[in-house]
């Protein structure tokens, strides 16, 4: 089983916003990193850090913590943010990798 | 931009081992970072397998450490799994990636790995 946990699915208005959570006790050392996968393809992370965006990322993805939960804010959703989307970070330990269950998004 | 491209066979039978390797590109393995192995089985998400340092030192999902070696050819600038004793819950599409620092910075295409006799 997942040290992260997320909701299985969310759905979200075009256009409206919509936040993913993903707790864990990890979270309260190491910040997660947030990616988003299309059917097919690999993984493409769009979040981490603080809050920060790779390059070509959306500035309507963005990331936050508090305490052991990190949050994924899409706002201002597209129909093309549809997907799963997995938090990532270190397990407690500090040496290991952790991943959340997954979060199926909606655009409606 | 490092990019990083696994193969190896698509198919394995029941018990037997299965074998990847990573090669890497615009960026030399021996100048740092831990590199590493992700797989996800159809339908579930990722889950990390294990690493490896240029200089050996490596961490593996204690899930799986029985059964897992990750081995780094310099030379070559390619890493590598070895997965042993495989049953049909292993199938699963098989990523390398690099670790850079808390993220998971560059991964692979992946490759679908099938079990089955």
């Amino acid at each position: 089983s997942s040290e992260l946990t997320q909701d299985p699915a969310v759905s979200v208005a075009l256009g409206q916003t919509v936040r993913l959570t993903c707790q864990g006790d990890s979270l309260r050392s190491f910040f997660a990193s947030w990616y988003q996968q299309k059917p097919g393809q690999a993984p493409v992370l769009v979040v981490y850090g603080k809050n920060t965006r790779p390059s070509g990322i959306p500035d309507r993805f963005s990331g936050s913590r508090s305490g052991n939960t990190a949050s994924l804010t899409i706002t201002g959703a597209q129909a093309e943010d549809e997907g799963d989307y997995y938090c990532n970070s270190r397990d407690t330990s500090g040496d290991h990798w952790v991943f959340g269950g997954g979060t199926r998004v909606t655009v409606l | 931009q490092v990019q990083l491209q696994e193969s190896g066979p698509g198919l394995v039978k029941p018990s037997e081992t299965l074998s990847l390797t990573c090669a890497v590109s615009s960026f030399s393995i021996s100048s740092g970072y831990h590199w590493g192995w992700i797989r996800q089985p159809p339908g579930k998400g990722p889950e990390w397998i294990g690493n490896i340092f240029h200089s050996g030192t490596s961490y593996f999902n204690p899930s799986l450490r029985s059964r897992v070696t990750i081995s780094v050819d310099t030379s070559r600038n390619q890493f590598s799994l070895k997965l042993t004793s495989v049953t049909a819950a292993d199938t699963a599409v098989y990523y390398c990636v690099r670790e850079a620092y808390d993220i998971l910075s560059n991964w692979g295409q992946g490759t679908l790995v099938t079990v089955s006799s």
